[in-house]
């Protein structure tokens, strides 16, 4: 199908497990992000690529690691999980057009135990 | 530093009524965004706005820009339970290119509208 897709889209894990988020999109956009939402924070930015093996922090980057080894896939890695990264967690991608609108994934429900 | 605030943050308003969301963001920006988002679901762009003096229209919501207030409106016409959902504005950071042009987003309004 075309668009933005995540995987898993629910999971449960346990405190000090890894684990991998996963984001794919078909459109061959350049830029990707991914966020979290909590309640009372609204969206907040984890990291964002500009490209293929090109990646930057955003607000809350801490205990994340991303890699992009192709365009259309973004993987987010929880290398320790801790229970504070209990969270919904969205990936996007950004048009190329002068609007510069981004696009939403369906999210991943994560919770950590 | 860009900051988005929204208020109010909870709006329960009656079928057919109006009522006017309001996004202020604290410094230069002159694109923004707003998102609607069902529970559990994903955000759904609605308006993208950008220059001075934007406004659009989808059926019952209209947007507007004034980036010299800093200021977006969201204005909900004739509300229908259809709309409740949260609605999110969002500011683009800094220059359009390079690892600026990321956007930061308010909190949300949680719109209910009852029968």
């Amino acid at each position: 199908d075309a668009g933005i897709t995540q995987s898993p889209r629910y999971k449960i894990t346990e405190t000090g497990r890894q684990v991998t988020l996963m984001c794919h999109q078909t459109w061959s956009h350049s830029y990707m992000f991914w966020y979290r939402q909590d309640l009372g924070h609204g969206l907040r930015l984890i990291y964002y690529s500009a490209a293929a093996d090109i990646t930057d922090k955003g607000e809350v980057p801490d205990g994340y690691v991303v890699s992009r080894s192709k365009t259309e896939n973004f993987p987010l890695t929880l290398e320790s999980a801790t229970r504070s990264q209990t969270s919904v967690y969205f990936c996007a991608s950004r048009g190329p057009g002068q609007g510069y609108e981004q696009y939403f994934g369906p999210g991943t429900r994560l919770t950590v135990t | 530093e860009l900051k988005v605030e929204q208020n109010p943050l909870f709006l329960s308003m009656q079928e057919g009524k109006n009522y006017t969301i309001y996004c202020n963001y604290s410094t230069t920006s002159d694109r923004l965004y707003w998102y609607r988002q069902d529970p559990g679901k994903s955000l759904e762009s609605l308006f993208v706005l950008l220059s001075n003096g934007a406004v659009k229209q989808e059926g019952r919501l209209m947007a507007s820009l004034d980036t010299k207030a800093r200021l977006s409106t969201l204005h909900i016409t004739a509300a229908v339970h259809d709309l409740s959902a949260t609605y999110f504005c969002a500011a683009l950071k800094g220059d359009y290119g390079g690892s600026q042009g990321n956007l930061i987003f308010g909190k949300g309004t949680k719109l209910s509208v009852k029968p």
